[in-house]
């Protein structure tokens, strides 16, 4: 399978922590993603890295993807209640016909 | 903001029905996706459609098929439904595959009985 993988596969921390979850993959990719997904819900994109790209940042978050490692990390700061989701790692991988394959996600429990 | 509606929250069937799951997005992406997602499996990809009356297999078509008549709207059909079909169903579509994020609708909770 050529399914990414997150670690931890839970993380629990108190409320203004920073959070980093990782993500490995196995072959060449186009770009990874990052989504998240609220209890019984659909899934959110929250941010997409391209091969050629080290970091990125959108508001708390922060993604950052070593391709010689084929590993990504996302880093939530100052984590809210809120922030309380799990959270996939998703990657494009070349020759994959541009289509997504996801992790089984990472839960992540902000403790007010 | 682009919106992609699935039909039900929630549904329950007989083992044997002949189920439809419709999804419509309102967006005008080409690009359309069906995935299952089970604890412990994370989400797999069971048909995809890039254009209005193409579809092809993911990873699990196995007991599935698809119908994509117009662009803003793509269907999951489960044959001759099963126990082991009981799983939370997301439908996507996106702009342009592999360059943009994918859009998810809210999901559909089905259990077969």
């Amino acid at each position: 399978s050529q399914q990414g993988e997150e670690d931890p596969q839970a993380l629990s921390i108190q409320e203004g922590e920073n959070a980093t979850m990782n993500c490995s993959y196995k072959t060449s990719i186009n770009n990874l993603q990052w989504y998240r997904q609220n209890s019984g819900r659909g899934l959110v994109h929250l941010i997409l890295i391209r091969s050629n790209e080290r970091e990125k940042h959108s508001g708390r978050l922060r993604v950052t993807l070593d391709t010689s490692k084929k590993s990504s990390s996302l880093l939530i700061t100052a984590s809210r209640a809120a922030d309380t989701a799990s959270y996939f790692c998703a990657t494009d991988y070349t020759g994959a016909n541009s289509k997504l394959t996801f992790g089984k996600g990472i839960t992540l429990s902000v403790r007010p | 903001d682009v919106k992609v509606t699935q039909s039900s929250r929630y549904l329950v069937k007989r083992t044997g029905e002949k189920v439809f799951l419709e999804c419509v997005q309102d967006m005008d992406h080409e690009n359309m996706f069906w995935y299952r997602q089970d604890p412990g499996l994370g989400l797999r990809l069971i048909y995809f459609s890039y254009d209005v009356k193409m579809k092809e297999k993911g990873d699990i078509p196995e007991g599935y098929s698809v119908s994509r008549e117009k662009k803003e709207r793509f269907s999951l059909i489960l044959e001759s439904a099963s126990t082991n079909q009981t799983s939370m169903y997301l439908c996507a579509s996106s702009l342009l595959p592999g360059s943009s994020g994918y859009t998810f609708g809210s999901g559909t909770r089905l259990t077969v009985v």
